[in-house]
């Protein structure tokens, strides 16, 4: 099986602009959750998605946003870019619902969002 | 609240050296699940091992070996004669029974072993 894709894995912007990350799962997993990891803050928790509905939320402004499809690809799109949103943010597509917390969670290598 | 620390920041080792990974928790459930992860410079984090709340089993797999006692919140990791290979930034997380695929990190520790 292929495994967890995200494009681009290099991105540059400068602040106020918007940009829309994407992140295509594992075949069969319906689960996608996103992460921001920065040297400071370290790895944290965006949000979850499964079967298209946003199924759990992390600390992050409204900025941070995004959506699953019907294929379970998900986007993730941060508006009004600032300094500080400059990390490397990861995906992670996990098998399924139900007992979802005691499986592993796969992680795609991650795009590098760097904002001037 | 739950909560991860991995109190040492850096470790540096020279190769063929056992060297042990530190990871205390916090939660106030009863039921969660603990994960080991390493993410290599390339960036991407590679899951290498899981234990859930009742299960306090010790693990050896290869050179890797994890001490869970639930006594001390702790869930240790060690890697023995250790390699240049093993040189990344190692992770430990902590999910909650009743939460879904969110994970909550520790601040991990970065291993370098020197040849």
């Amino acid at each position: 099986k292929a495994g967890v894709t995200q494009t681009p894995r290099y991105l540059i912007k400068t602040r106020g602009q918007q940009v829309t990350l994407s992140c295509s799962p594992i075949s069969g997993h319906r689960s996608v959750s996103w992460y921001q990891q920065t040297p400071g803050q370290g790895l944290q928790f965006l949000f979850e998605y499964f079967s298209e509905t946003q199924r759990n939320k992390g600390n992050f402004p409204g900025r941070f946003s995004g959506r699953q499809f019907s294929n379970s690809r998900s986007e993730m799109n941060v508006s009004t870019l600032e300094l500080g949103d400059s990390a490397l943010y990861l995906c992670a597509s996990q098998d399924s619902g139900v007992g979802a917390a005691r499986r592993e969670q796969f992680f795609g290598p991650g795009t590098r969002l760097t904002v001037l | 609240a739950q909560k991860v620390t991995q109190a040492q920041t850096e470790i540096s080792v020279v190769e063929k050296e056992d060297v042990t990974l530190d990871c205390v928790y916090e939660t106030r459930d009863t039921t969660y699940y603990l994960f080991w992860y390493k993410q290599p410079p390339s960036g991407e984090l590679v899951f290498l091992i899981r234990r859930n709340s009742f299960d306090e089993q010790n693990e050896i797999s290869g050179r890797y070996s994890w001490n869970f006692q639930k006594s001390t919140s702790s869930f240790n990791f060690t890697i023995t004669a250790s390699q240049v290979v093993d040189s990344a930034v190692y992770f430990c997380a902590l999910n909650q029974g009743g939460s879904q695929g969110n994970l909550i990190f520790g601040k991990g520790t970065k291993l370098s072993v020197k040849p």
